[in-house]
């Protein structure tokens, strides 16, 4: 077990519909990481944030977005969703910046 | 920009044998992260270890060590004595860090391990 919790753990939803992913990091951790992982993309870096500041932002949709609350744990919002959306999406934390990063169990979406 | 590549899609191993995992990487910062990470088919990523740049000395953690050859830009995993437990995705990736201390993970393809009995 790695200290983050995901949840949930598996959800399905139709196209166009909206939801939303909940990490909370290991406890003292200060910077969350969101990745999705599907077939054909492998493991893409979405986005960071750092102690409530978004840091970082990789390949991260418009209709995408996160943010991370006070009291450190973080949620993705995925809206309009399209069946390409259907993925593993893992959240990840680390103590600070430049320390390793410990997954979650990730959230397996699958829109129908 | 950083790319990792693990040129292994798969790999099958007799449990009790060591087994080496390829992977190498292209950057053109001098401080950089490699990390594995492994994949059970419950799909969870699990963190084995870690080797900086300027690490003199491999990373070693239980039955895990990594080769890193830094002039060929090599980070290869070594797993002692397989067991059955091993067989998993395996996913090398490097910390990517950028300006205000921001990184992310830059993960390979992937090498799918099978250990048999």
């Amino acid at each position: 077990d790695s200290g983050v919790t995901q949840t949930p753990k598996h959800l399905i939803t139709a196209t166009g519909q909206r939801v939303t992913l909940r990490c909370s990091p290991r406890s003292g951790d200060l910077s969350v990481y969101w990745y999705q992982q599907s077939l054909d993309q492998g493991l893409q870096f979405l986005i960071q944030y750092y102690n409530g500041e978004e840091r970082a932002k990789g390949n991260i949709l418009e209709r995408f977005s996160a943010q991370q609350f006070p009291d450190l744990h973080s949620e993705l919002n995925l809206s309009s969703l399209e069946l390409g959306d259907s993925a593993l999406y893992f959240c990840a934390s680390s103590l600070r910046l430049n320390t390793e990063a410990f997954f979650g169990q990730g959230t397996r979406l699958t829109v129908v | 920009a950083q790319k990792i590549t693990q040129t292994q899609p798969g790999m099958f191993v007799q449990e009790k044998e060591a087994v080496t995992l390829d992977c190498t990487y292209d950057t053109s910062d001098q401080s950089y992260g490699l990390f594995w990470y492994k994949q059970p088919s419950s799909g969870e990523m699990i963190f084995l270890i870690y080797q900086g740049s300027y690490d003199e000395q491999n990373a070693t953690e239980g039955r895990y060590s990594l080769n890193f050859q830094k002039a060929r830009k090599s980070a290869n995993l070594v797993i002692s004595a397989s067991q059955l437990g091993d067989s998993a995705m395996y996913f090398c990736a490097m910390r990517e860090v950028r300006i205000q201390g921001a990184q992310k993970l830059v993960f390979g393809q992937g090498t799918r391990l099978t250990i048999n009995p």
